[in-house]
Protein backbone atom coordinates (compact mmCIF):
# COMPACT_ATOMS: atom_id res chain seq x y z
CA UNK A 1 0.00 0.00 0.00
CA UNK A 2 1.10 3.54 -0.65
CA UNK A 3 0.20 4.67 2.66
CA UNK A 4 -1.26 7.92 3.02
CA UNK A 5 -1.01 10.57 0.04
CA UNK A 6 -1.05 14.51 0.75
CA UNK A 7 -0.62 17.20 -1.94
CA UNK A 8 0.83 19.51 -2.60
CA UNK A 9 3.84 18.50 0.06
CA UNK A 10 4.28 22.38 -0.27
CA UNK A 11 2.57 25.31 -1.08
CA UNK A 12 3.15 29.03 -1.28
CA UNK A 13 0.79 31.53 -1.68
CA UNK A 14 0.11 35.03 -0.48
CA UNK A 15 -1.92 36.31 2.07
CA UNK A 16 -5.75 36.27 0.51
CA UNK A 17 -6.00 33.53 -1.81
CA UNK A 18 -7.58 30.51 -1.29
CA UNK A 19 -5.93 27.59 -0.54
CA UNK A 20 -7.03 23.12 -0.90
CA UNK A 21 -4.72 20.52 0.75
CA UNK A 22 -5.88 17.28 -0.56
CA UNK A 23 -5.90 13.84 1.19
CA UNK A 24 -6.12 10.25 -0.35
CA UNK A 25 -6.38 7.66 2.95
CA UNK A 26 -5.20 4.75 2.67
CA UNK A 27 -7.12 2.20 1.33
CA UNK A 28 -9.84 0.47 4.23
CA UNK A 29 -9.31 3.15 6.09
CA UNK A 30 -12.88 4.73 7.57
CA UNK A 31 -11.46 7.49 9.92
CA UNK A 32 -9.91 10.37 8.48
CA UNK A 33 -7.60 13.17 10.88
CA UNK A 34 -6.72 16.61 9.85
CA UNK A 35 -3.80 18.10 11.90
CA UNK A 36 -1.53 21.66 11.98
CA UNK A 37 1.65 21.70 13.13
CA UNK A 38 3.81 24.70 14.61
CA UNK A 39 6.57 25.43 16.49
CA UNK A 40 4.30 27.59 19.16
CA UNK A 41 1.44 25.54 19.48
CA UNK A 42 2.60 21.50 18.22
CA UNK A 43 0.52 19.45 16.87
CA UNK A 44 -3.12 20.17 17.06
CA UNK A 45 -6.21 18.20 15.59
CA UNK A 46 -8.23 20.16 13.39
CA UNK A 47 -11.65 17.96 12.41
CA UNK A 48 -11.75 13.79 12.33
CA UNK A 49 -14.03 12.40 9.97
CA UNK A 50 -15.76 8.80 10.48
CA UNK A 51 -17.28 7.12 7.32
CA UNK A 52 -16.96 10.40 5.59
CA UNK A 53 -19.35 12.05 8.41
CA UNK A 54 -17.49 15.00 10.30
CA UNK A 55 -17.39 13.69 13.94
CA UNK A 56 -15.50 16.42 15.71
CA UNK A 57 -14.94 20.30 14.42
CA UNK A 58 -14.16 21.91 17.45
CA UNK A 59 -10.49 22.13 16.76
CA UNK A 60 -10.66 24.13 13.31
CA UNK A 61 -9.35 27.72 14.00
CA UNK A 62 -12.59 30.29 12.79
CA UNK A 63 -14.83 30.18 9.51
CA UNK A 64 -12.12 30.40 7.23
CA UNK A 65 -10.67 27.12 7.91
CA UNK A 66 -13.49 24.04 5.97
CA UNK A 67 -13.35 20.30 5.42
CA UNK A 68 -14.90 17.90 3.25
CA UNK A 69 -14.93 14.23 2.39
CA UNK A 70 -17.04 13.45 -0.30
CA UNK A 71 -15.77 9.68 -0.44
CA UNK A 72 -14.02 7.48 1.35
CA UNK A 73 -10.81 7.62 -0.67
CA UNK A 74 -10.69 11.70 -0.93
CA UNK A 75 -10.61 14.49 1.91
CA UNK A 76 -9.82 18.24 1.52
CA UNK A 77 -8.79 20.86 3.87
CA UNK A 78 -9.35 24.72 2.45
CA UNK A 79 -8.80 27.56 3.86
CA UNK A 80 -10.39 30.77 2.23
CA UNK A 81 -8.58 33.83 2.90
CA UNK A 82 -5.43 32.54 3.76
CA UNK A 83 -3.15 34.41 6.36
CA UNK A 84 0.54 34.37 7.03
CA UNK A 85 -0.60 32.69 10.59
CA UNK A 86 -1.73 29.70 8.84
CA UNK A 87 1.52 29.00 7.75
CA UNK A 88 2.23 25.65 9.46
CA UNK A 89 2.83 21.73 8.36
CA UNK A 90 -0.74 20.13 7.96
CA UNK A 91 -1.09 16.04 8.08
CA UNK A 92 -3.66 14.01 7.22
CA UNK A 93 -3.86 10.72 9.01
CA UNK A 94 -6.12 7.86 8.64
CA UNK A 95 -6.94 4.54 10.56
CA UNK A 96 -8.75 1.42 10.41
CA UNK A 97 -12.02 0.31 11.69
CA UNK A 98 -12.77 -1.97 14.50
CA UNK A 99 -9.94 -2.78 17.22
CA UNK A 100 -6.92 -1.20 15.41
CA UNK A 101 -9.28 2.29 15.05
CA UNK A 102 -6.61 3.72 17.21
CA UNK A 103 -3.51 3.21 15.79
CA UNK A 104 -3.28 6.45 12.88
CA UNK A 105 -1.05 6.40 9.76
CA UNK A 106 0.27 9.73 9.20
CA UNK A 107 0.86 11.07 5.40
CA UNK A 108 3.95 13.00 4.83
CA UNK A 109 2.38 16.73 5.41
CA UNK A 110 1.62 19.60 3.15
CA UNK A 111 4.11 22.27 4.07
CA UNK A 112 2.07 25.73 3.69
CA UNK A 113 3.58 28.98 3.47
CA UNK A 114 1.55 31.95 3.35
CA UNK A 115 3.23 35.65 2.45
CA UNK B 1 -10.50 18.25 28.18
CA UNK B 2 -7.58 15.67 28.40
CA UNK B 3 -3.82 17.25 28.33
CA UNK B 4 -0.38 15.80 27.76
CA UNK B 5 2.47 16.69 29.41
CA UNK B 6 6.12 15.75 28.19
CA UNK B 7 8.42 17.59 30.31
CA UNK B 8 11.55 16.72 28.78
CA UNK B 9 12.17 19.31 25.57
CA UNK B 10 15.59 17.58 24.60
CA UNK B 11 17.30 14.46 25.57
CA UNK B 12 20.48 13.04 24.30
CA UNK B 13 21.75 9.55 24.65
CA UNK B 14 25.03 7.66 23.80
CA UNK B 15 24.91 5.05 20.78
CA UNK B 16 23.80 1.39 22.75
CA UNK B 17 22.90 2.89 25.84
CA UNK B 18 19.14 3.09 27.20
CA UNK B 19 16.77 6.62 27.44
CA UNK B 20 13.34 7.09 29.21
CA UNK B 21 11.26 9.61 27.72
CA UNK B 22 9.00 10.62 29.84
CA UNK B 23 5.00 11.40 29.59
CA UNK B 24 2.05 12.07 32.00
CA UNK B 25 -1.44 12.99 31.47
CA UNK B 26 -4.35 14.10 32.50
CA UNK B 27 -8.14 12.56 31.86
CA UNK B 28 -11.20 10.97 33.49
CA UNK B 29 -12.10 8.69 31.07
CA UNK B 30 -10.76 5.32 31.74
CA UNK B 31 -11.13 3.89 28.64
CA UNK B 32 -8.70 5.61 25.72
CA UNK B 33 -5.05 4.64 24.11
CA UNK B 34 -1.85 5.81 24.33
CA UNK B 35 1.18 5.88 21.89
CA UNK B 36 4.26 7.01 21.33
CA UNK B 37 5.07 8.44 17.55
CA UNK B 38 8.64 9.27 16.02
CA UNK B 39 9.06 12.14 14.05
CA UNK B 40 12.27 12.14 11.56
CA UNK B 41 13.69 15.24 10.18
CA UNK B 42 11.48 14.55 7.25
CA UNK B 43 8.26 15.08 9.59
CA UNK B 44 6.84 11.98 8.73
CA UNK B 45 4.89 10.91 11.71
CA UNK B 46 5.48 7.07 12.58
CA UNK B 47 4.22 4.80 15.33
CA UNK B 48 6.28 3.10 17.50
CA UNK B 49 4.06 1.78 20.17
CA UNK B 50 1.06 1.67 21.34
CA UNK B 51 -0.66 0.64 24.78
CA UNK B 52 -4.32 0.24 25.45
CA UNK B 53 -5.76 1.48 28.89
CA UNK B 54 -7.34 -1.52 29.73
CA UNK B 55 -4.51 -3.75 29.57
CA UNK B 56 -2.12 -3.78 32.36
CA UNK B 57 0.55 -5.03 30.90
CA UNK B 58 3.30 -2.89 29.04
CA UNK B 59 3.56 -2.67 25.61
CA UNK B 60 6.94 -3.85 23.94
CA UNK B 61 8.02 -3.63 20.12
CA UNK B 62 11.39 -4.86 19.57
CA UNK B 63 13.76 -2.06 21.29
CA UNK B 64 11.06 -0.27 22.50
CA UNK B 65 9.21 -0.67 25.38
CA UNK B 66 6.64 1.50 28.14
CA UNK B 67 6.20 1.75 31.28
CA UNK B 68 2.12 2.38 31.86
CA UNK B 69 0.91 3.24 35.70
CA UNK B 70 -2.49 3.96 35.08
CA UNK B 71 -3.10 5.41 38.60
CA UNK B 72 -0.35 7.89 38.54
CA UNK B 73 -1.49 8.68 34.55
CA UNK B 74 2.15 8.29 33.51
CA UNK B 75 3.34 6.89 30.87
CA UNK B 76 7.28 6.41 29.55
CA UNK B 77 8.81 5.06 26.75
CA UNK B 78 12.24 3.32 27.19
CA UNK B 79 14.26 2.71 23.85
CA UNK B 80 17.25 0.36 24.46
CA UNK B 81 20.50 -0.28 22.44
CA UNK B 82 20.14 3.11 21.25
CA UNK B 83 20.53 3.51 17.53
CA UNK B 84 21.86 6.89 15.32
CA UNK B 85 18.86 5.83 13.47
CA UNK B 86 16.79 6.82 16.54
CA UNK B 87 17.22 10.37 16.70
CA UNK B 88 14.34 12.16 16.42
CA UNK B 89 11.60 14.27 17.78
CA UNK B 90 8.93 11.63 19.71
CA UNK B 91 5.94 12.63 20.53
CA UNK B 92 3.05 11.49 22.98
CA UNK B 93 -0.15 11.14 22.47
CA UNK B 94 -3.65 10.23 23.75
CA UNK B 95 -6.34 8.85 22.01
CA UNK B 96 -10.23 8.59 23.73
CA UNK B 97 -12.76 6.04 23.50
CA UNK B 98 -14.20 9.01 21.06
CA UNK B 99 -12.04 8.89 18.94
CA UNK B 100 -10.25 12.71 19.36
CA UNK B 101 -6.26 12.85 19.76
CA UNK B 102 -4.17 14.69 21.62
CA UNK B 103 -0.77 15.26 21.65
CA UNK B 104 2.30 16.50 23.70
CA UNK B 105 4.90 18.88 22.96
CA UNK B 106 7.68 16.52 22.07
CA UNK B 107 11.03 15.37 23.14
CA UNK B 108 13.98 15.95 21.03
CA UNK B 109 16.01 12.87 20.99
CA UNK B 110 19.54 13.37 20.30
CA UNK B 111 22.08 9.99 19.49
CA UNK B 112 25.92 10.45 20.95
CA UNK B 113 28.06 8.11 18.10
Amino acid sequence: DAGVIQSPRHEVTEMGQEVTLRCKPISGHNSLFWYRQTMMRGLELLIYFNNNVPIDDSGMPEDRFSAKMPNASFSTLKIQPSEPRDSAVYFCASSLPGPMQDTQYFGPGTRLTVL
Amino acid sequence: AQTVTQSQPEMSVQEAETVTLSCTYDTSESDYYLFWYKQPPSRQMILVIRQEAYKQQNATENRFSVNFQKAAKSFSLKISDSQLGDAAMYFCAYRSARGDMRFGAGTRLTVKP
